[in-house]
């Protein structure tokens, strides 16, 4: 099982609908959860940090988190072509020195 | 948010020859930073966390006399490809770890594209 999974997609929705996305951690003891956005050529970008179950809402988007589950997702409404992008989950190991680990991001296709 | 830089954001050199690359942490003090390698439509790949005043820990399979990581202040870390060969081409991404209210946030830079021919 890897560390940290998610699907690779793409995830295909219409313009102004809403994208769900998702992923699944192994570690039971993980504290820390964010997701970064990278669009394609560039360096990943920090969109969401969350750290205690339930949602945690910044303009449109809506990150979730279930620790019992090892489930965390991220909601963006009203989706815009310029969402287009991968998206990757991390989660901060509650082993050793603590870094992120990665999923392999899942890529998003919003079209107009 | 924050702010983290990379110099140069591209370099082209040539086989053999080595390569110094920069990262700033502009608004916050990292006491750790991280190196990160991707190839395209490939995985972010961790190299090394680089922990200032101390020497770095390098992730298994990565050469660390060929990639020597440098974390002099608390703002800054220097990643110096060695004797680089084509196969080292690839895009190198630093990230700095900020203390924030409930653990930390990692905050990348905007990359170094590497060529070497």
């Amino acid at each position: 099982q890897k560390e940290v999974e998610q699907n690779s997609g793409p995830l295909s929705v219409p313009e102004g609908a809403i994208a769900s996305l998702n992923c699944t951690y192994s570690d039971r003891g993980s504290q820390s959860f964010f997701w970064y956005r990278q669009y394609s050529g560039k360096s990943p970008e920090l969109i969401m940090s969350i750290y205690s179950n339930g949602d945690k809402e910044d303009g449109r988007f809506t990150a979730q988190l279930n620790k019992a589950s090892q489930y965390v997702s991220l909601l963006i409404r009203d989706s815009q072509p310029s969402d287009s992008a991968t998206y990757l989950c991390a989660v901060n190991m509650n082993t050793g020195f603590q870094k992120l680990v990665f999923g392999t991001g899942t890529r998003l296709l919003v079209s107009p | 948010g924050a702010v983290v830089s990379q110099h140069p954001s591209w370099v082209i050199c040539k086989s053999g020859t080595s390569v110094k690359i920069e990262c700033r942490s502009l608004d916050f003090q990292a006491t750790t930073m991280f190196w990160y390698r991707q190839f395209p439509k490939q995985s972010l790949m961790l190299m090394a966390t680089s922990n200032e005043g101390s020497k770095a820990t390098y992730e298994q399979g990565v050469e660390k006399d060929k990639f020597l990581i440098n974390h002099a202040s608390l703002t800054l870390s220097t990643l110096t490809v060695t004797s680089a060969h084509p196969e080292d081409s690839s895009f190198y991404i630093c990230s700095a770890r900020k203390v924030v209210s409930g653990g930390y946030e990692q905050y990348f830079g905007p990359g170094t594209r590497l060529t070497v021919t």
